[in-house]
This record gives structure tokens, sequence and C-alpha cells, in this order.
């Protein structure tokens, strides 16, 4: 099956410990994206990747690190959380950046 | 600054009938335009994309672009109460910016 998967689903966390996101496709997709969505704002990008070993910032990168080493994963680092990244956090995939996204299932992490 | 915009709702409407989502964008090169589905709690799924001026049909959905106007809306014809969701405007820039840009969402609400 064709799918985005994350993990974890759901995270509590406290302030300043260092943790990470996971995402994996089986799409063979150039593109990922990592979003975090806050009631009232919609989605905002944090990175992207355009293919294996190129990232960029999207609007809202600060407090945040990605890494593409390989076409499948594209992992969320959050060196030090604070409780303003408490969000709901959504990866996504597509073969271009012009062609539909799909979605894995978010990740809500609370930063106390 | 590179805007997409949505009226937030929520839009109720009866069983049946036809719900009119509108979105307008301030990026005149933009090129490709997408709707999104998102129920609560769950991630966004596409409903429709368009990249042509005019009307694009599938099944019950209409996407229709006018570029002169910058506005990109989406009818859903019979509604049903299972179309009651988040809808999410995307809109992707010209040039090197290889991101989309999301609207805030409108909020559906079909009333059986």
């Amino acid at each position: 099956e064709a799918q985005v998967t994350q993990n974890p689903r759901y995270l509590i966390t406290v302030t300043g410990k260092k943790l990470t996101v996971t995402c994996s496709q089986n799409m063979n997709h150039e593109y990922m994206s990592w979003y975090r969505q806050d009631p009232g704002l919609g989605l905002r990008q944090i990175y992207y990747s355009m293919n294996v070993e190129v990232t960029d910032k999207g609007d809202v990168p600060e407090g945040y690190k990605v890494s593409r080493k390989e076409k499948r994963n594209f992992p969320l680092i959050l060196e030090s959380p604070s409780p303003n990244q408490t969000s709901l956090y959504f990866c996504a995939s597509s073969l271009d950046f012009s062609y539909e996204q799909y979605f894995g299932p978010g990740t809500r992490l609370t930063v106390t | 600054q590179k805007e997409v915009e949505q009226n937030s709702g929520p839009l109720s409407v009866p069983e049946g009938a036809i719900a009119s989502l509108n979105c307008t964008y301030s990026d005149r090169g933009s090129q490709s335009f997408f709707w999104y589905r998102q129920y609560s709690g769950k991630s966004p799924e596409l409903i429709m994309f368009i990249y042509s001026n005019g009307d694009k049909e599938d099944g019950r959905f209409t996407a229709q672009l006018n570029k002169a106007s910058q506005y990109v809306s989406l009818l859903i014809r019979d509604s049903q109460p299972s179309d009651s969701a988040t809808y999410l405007c995307a809109v992707n820039g010209a040039g090197s910016n290889y991101q989309l840009i999301w609207g805030a969402g409108t909020k559906l609400i079909i009333k059986p």
C-alpha cells in the first residue's frame, strides 16, 4: 500500500529535550515536506526537500532541523523543543512540488 | 509575502444543495491550484487540482479557475453530510519557489 508513515503519532515532552519525528514514504517520491498546523493558521511549511541531500527552509524553520540522506526518509528534529512548538505536524511527499501531496497521519506534539 | 485567502466559515449548507468555496491568491504567476479536504483530526487529502483557466469537473466536484481575477473556487453539488469538513486551498508559486502556499481553510457544515 502506497503511504506516508510518521512516528510517533502522539508525543508529550518537556522543554529542551531533543526529539525526532520520523517520516517515511514508499512511493519513490522526490519531494518531501514538513508542515505544522495550528488552529486558525492553516498549514505552514517548515522545511522541504526537492531530492536526496537537497533541503530548504519553508516559512517557519526556526527551531527545527531536517536531513534527507535517502529518498524515502525525511526526519524532523527538534534540538531544544519549546512550548511554542506544541502543534500538529504533518509530513508529506509528492513526485514534484507541483503535483498532489500525500500526507502522513500526523504527529501531535505537546511541549510542556 | 505570497498569500492565499479563504473565508474561515463555518459555511452552512443544506443537504442536497450546492456548496461554493472560494479562494484568492496574491502571486499572479501561480500555476498549480489544489483543493484538499481535511476531516477533524485527520490529514488533508486531495479533492481536485486545476492548472488552466475555466472549469474542471470530477463527479460532484467542480473547480473553477480565473487567473485574471486571481481566484479559484470549488463547487460541491448535491452536498452530503459526509462532505462536512475543512477545505484547504493551496497554490504553488512561480519561479524558483518550490513551495505550496496554503490558505487557512473554510469549514463546511452540511445540515441534514
